[in-house]
């Protein structure tokens, strides 16, 4: 399976300022998402990375909030913009090789909002 | 859309006994169900998976189960150890169509005592 990294592995905000996480894969692939994760929850998808369009987005999920960008088949980032207390949360990147083969996901980053 | 069910939201065993957890869903077009295991600040990590043509898969303790009919799977995890404890997520997904989106389950919580 390909290794995923994440950068940076946590961050304490202050309330009002953004934060752009970084993911890395060590080999291209198909496709990239980007997952939400509150204390204590299951994973909610924020949205899936298009490498050279914009990403498409889940219902309740907006780009101005999330921005995310791929500008190829082995890195993406995401934007929490404008951040809130309420974004205090894990937030993970997967992959998947191909559209038919399964997500691996990446270490996560653990995003503190004060 | 898809719904999967999980249960129960936490199990505690004694080292050596079995566990197992169960998941339900809704879309009778989910053909694709793997599991993840987090542990306490890692990202999940998958261990097993089910294509629908397959009643049951094992890889050496862990196994998984599924009744299409009944829209029904399960892992099965035997002869616990104190690093089987961490959080599971079962998930469901079309493996034609549906952009290679997971539904995730809301995990279960299993501890394994000495």
């Amino acid at each position: 399976s390909a290794v995923i990294s994440q950068k940076p592995s946590r961050d304490i905000c202050q309330r009002g300022t953004s934060l752009t996480i970084q993911c890395q894969v060590d080999s291209q692939v198909t496709m990239m998402f980007w997952y939400r994760q509150q204390p204590g929850q299951s994973l909610t998808l924020i949205a899936t990375a298009n490498q050279g369009s914009e990403a498409t987005y889940e219902s309740g999920f907006v780009i101005d909030k999330f921005p995310i960008s791929r500008p190829n088949l082995t890195f993406s980032t995401l934007t929490v913009s404008n951040m809130s207390p309420e974004d205090s949360s894990i937030y993970l990147c997967s992959v998947a090789p191909t559209v038919q083969e399964t997500q691996y996901f990446g270490p996560g980053t653990r995003l503190l909002v004060l | 859309g898809e719904n999967v069910e999980q249960h129960p939201s936490t199990l505690s065993v004694q080292e050596g006994d079995s566990a197992v957890i169960k998941c339900t869903y809704s879309d009778s077009a989910s053909n694709y169900f793997p599991w993840y295991k987090q542990e306490l600040g890692k990202g999940p990590q998958l261990i097993i998976d089910i294509r629908s043509n397959v009643g049951e898969k094992k890889d050496q303790r862990i196994a998984v189960t599924l009744n299409k009919t009944a829209k029904h799977f399960s892992l099965h995890i035997t002869e616990t150890q104190p690093e089987d404890s961490a959080v599971y997520f079962c998930a469901a997904r079309k493996l034609t169509g549906g952009g290679n989106k997971l539904t995730f389950g809301t995990g279960t919580q299993l501890k394994v005592e000495l």
